[in-house]
């Protein structure tokens, strides 16, 4: 259990339609990044918040957009929904030592278009 | 344009033996490096990292090495035990925070 966690874990919905996908980072960490997972591909980079404030900005779609609340849990709103947005979307929050920064991925959430 | 690649998409490794997983990439800014592992219905888990300052860094029964010359790294797991099995990706980053992940290799590890 890496201690970020992700609702819901499975969400099924149809095409043109919104959603909106949960993520609370590790206790004490302030960053959260979101990451979508296509059948058969690496995780791709979507977006990054640090202590609210975006940080760092992938190949997210307009159609796509995130927040980080006071809270420091973090949003990913999803609309328009397309057969191609079907995917599996994972949040990681982060934690920097010495010298580099571990990312601690929660258990995603595999959204299904139809 | 796939930054970091992963040319095998699986690899299979008797119980005891070396794993050796491979990753590729192109950019040469990037500076440091992460290899993750991730079961079936989980998320990614932290392996290991090496920043571009070192050539090899161990952990345990797992070693990456960079050959920056070559922009390739490599993961090894010695022994490799039947609990490896899994898909393990390599990232890269720049230090922008963006992080790029390969698309993984499949580990089975025979008992």
């Amino acid at each position: 259990d890496s201690g970020v966690t992700q609702t819901p874990k499975h969400l099924i919905t149809a095409t043109g339609q919104r959603v909106t996908l949960r993520c609370s980072p590790r206790s004490g960490d302030l960053s959260v990044y979101w990451y979508q997972q296509s059948l058969d591909q690496g995780l791709q980079f979507l977006i990054q918040y640090y202590n609210g404030e975006e940080r760092a900005k992938g190949n997210i779609l307009e159609r796509f957009s995130a927040q980080q609340f006071p809270d420091l849990h973090s949003e990913l709103n999803l609309s328009s929904l397309e057969l191609g947005d079907s995917a599996l979307y994972f949040c990681a929050s982060s934690v920097y030592d010495s010298w580099a920064e571990t990312q601690y991925f929660g258990p995603g959430t595999r959204l299904l278009v139809l | 344009d796939q930054q970091v690649k992963q040319n095998s998409p699986s690899l299979s490794v008797q119980e005891g033996r070396i794993s050796i997983l491979n990753c590729d990439y192109t950019n040469s800014m990037f500076d440091y490096f992460l290899w993750y592992k991730k079961y079936p219905a989980e998320g990614p888990t932290f392996l290991i990292s090496i920043s571009s300052i070192k050539d090899k860094n161990e952990d345990g029964r797992f070693t990456v090495f960079l050959n920056k010359s070559a922009k390739h790294l490599s993961l090894h797991i010695v022994p490799s035990q039947p609990g490896d099995s899994a898909v393990y990706f390599c990232a890269a980053t720049s230090g922008t925070y963006k992080y790029i992940f390969g698309t993984g290799t499949r580990l089975k590890v025979l008992a």
